[in-house]
């Protein structure tokens, strides 16, 4: 089983600067990994996939990169409705899913 | 546009069994996958079951292998998760989700189980 492991755990940002968060497979996923943003009391929302691809309407200020096994999520210029937290996903074993344990991006 | 709305989750006895259901409006629903993703309180995600779209296959996560069963009915637009033998670890929110060439690209908004005595 690919496990995939995000760090941090919390980063604090001030809004309008940049964050950088990082996800980490055990093996080789490719390029088949998504991430997800989940705010309190919300349902997750689908931000990137194919490691690279931003969803429809989802902000050019969100970009993801990686390939292999070391993936980033990165997100100019924070807004305030930015602040959640953010899951990195691989479906290289679909139908099987497996997600990280989260990052939580705080307001500093 | 998209929806999908859970229903059926609620406080269940550890052995008990209990029946989601997910109403799908908005697309094709006989044409793609289907997904039940859970979240325990304050943890993170996990995926759970997967089906295809005529239900000939069905996947899990080893954790409810044998005790929940996951099915649909296109007639009725509709995606269900049977659980059975529940215990405590399976106190989550369970979300409905849309699998799109092979991305979860929709959720419903979840429905609430809790296992305890």
């Amino acid at each position: 089983e690919r496990v995939m492991t995000q760090s941090p755990a919390t980063l604090s940002v001030s809004p309008g600067e940049r964050a950088t968060l990082s996800c980490r497979a055990s093996q080789s996923v490719s390029s088949n990994v998504a991430w997800y943003q989940q705010k309190p009391g919300q349902a997750p929302r689908l931000l990137i996939y194919g490691a690279s691809t931003r969803a429809p309407g989802i902000p050019a200020r969100f970009t993801g990169s990686g390939s292999g096994t070391e993936f980033t999520l990165t997100i100019s210029s924070l807004q305030s409705e930015d602040f959640a937290v953010y899951y990195c996903q691989h479906y290289s074993n679909w139908p099987f899913y497996t997600f990280g344990q989260g990052t939580k991006l705080e307001l500093k | 546009e998209v929806q999908l709305v859970e229903s059926g989750g609620g406080l269940v006895q550890p052995g008990g069994s209990l029946r989601l259901s997910c109403a799908a409006s908005g697309f094709t629903f006989s044409t793609y996958w289907m997904s039940w993703v859970r979240q325990a309180p304050g943890k993170g995600l996990e995926w759970v079951a997967s089906v295809k779209q005529d239900g000939s296959e069905k996947y899990y996560v080893d954790s409810v292998k044998g005790r929940f069963t996951v099915s649909r009915d296109n007639a009725k637009n509709s995606l269900y998760l049977q659980m059975n033998s529940l215990r405590a670890e399976d106190t989550a929110m369970y979300y409905c989700a849309r699998i799109s060439d092979v991305i979860i690209n929709y959720w419903g908004q979840g429905t609430l189980v809790i296992v305890s005595s």
